[in-house]
């Protein structure tokens, strides 16, 4: 079974610029979630959807990042524009209606220069 | 508010045990989990134990909860140096499975 994919592995942006980040949960997972992990500093819940709707998004800059969801499959993360405090890691995460654990994707590495 | 604790850095010898130890403040918590994270990758689930359990074993790892002190442990047998990782914990929230509380990561060294 594939695990969570994401791309890209890496992007170098300037300030100012907008980024996106692609998402694709384990196959049947309904439950997707977006993280932002720190140097040094544990994951940081973003958003997280159930099938298309977003039911927890109080974490979410919304002034600047946006995520859509739209078939309950797949999901996209951008942030427009960038700043430089958005440098960070950038998780993907799944789980199953039935099971709890949340399976995690290798991650986006964001460098905002 | 909720709250994950865990020592910073633990550093063992190749084939020791290495215990890594967490304490969490929400007595609600219902799944406790332990997340391997090595350099450049994602949060790969090791293993995680109910709130009703006090002892939990797989392979080389134990896991003991200690839920009257909120306390969580990972003990890894016979330490090799592919276990040099940074080990998180994370709790659950109360009535809320899919949200988590994560400590700030154990950097576990394994020294041949």
């Amino acid at each position: 079974e594939a695990g969570v994919v994401q791309s890209p592995r890496y992007k170098i942006i300037e300030k100012k610029q907008p980024v996106a980040f692609w998402c694709n949960p384990i196959s049947g997972h309904n439950t997707l979630y977006w993280y932002r992990q720190n140097l040094g500093q544990g994951p940081e819940l973003l958003i997280r959807y159930e099938n298309e709707e977003a039911v927890d998004d109080s974490q979410l800059p919304k002034d600047r990042f946006s995520a859509e969801r739209l078939k309950g499959v797949d999901s996209t993360l951008k942030i427009q524009p960038a700043e430089l405090g958005d440098s960070a890691v950038y998780l993907c995460a799944s789980s199953s209606s039935e099971r709890h654990e949340q399976y995690f994707g290798p991650g986006t590495r964001l460098t905002v220069t | 508010g909720e709250d994950v604790e865990q020592s910073l850095f633990l550093s063992v010898r190749e084939g020791d045990s290495s215990v890594i130890n967490c304490t969490y403040t929400d007595s609600s918590s219902t799944y406790l989990y332990w997340y391997k994270q090595e350099p450049g990758a994602g949060l790969q689930l090791l293993t995680y134990i109910f709130s009703n359990m006090d002892m939990k074993q797989d392979q080389r790892l134990t896991v003991l909860l200690n839920k009257k002190d909120k306390h969580l442990s990972l003990r890894i047998a016979d330490t090799q140096t592919g276990d040099s990782a940074i080990y998180f914990c994370a709790a659950s929230y109360a009535g809320n499975n899919r949200k988590l509380i994560w400590g700030l990561g154990t950097s576990l060294a394994v020294n041949p």
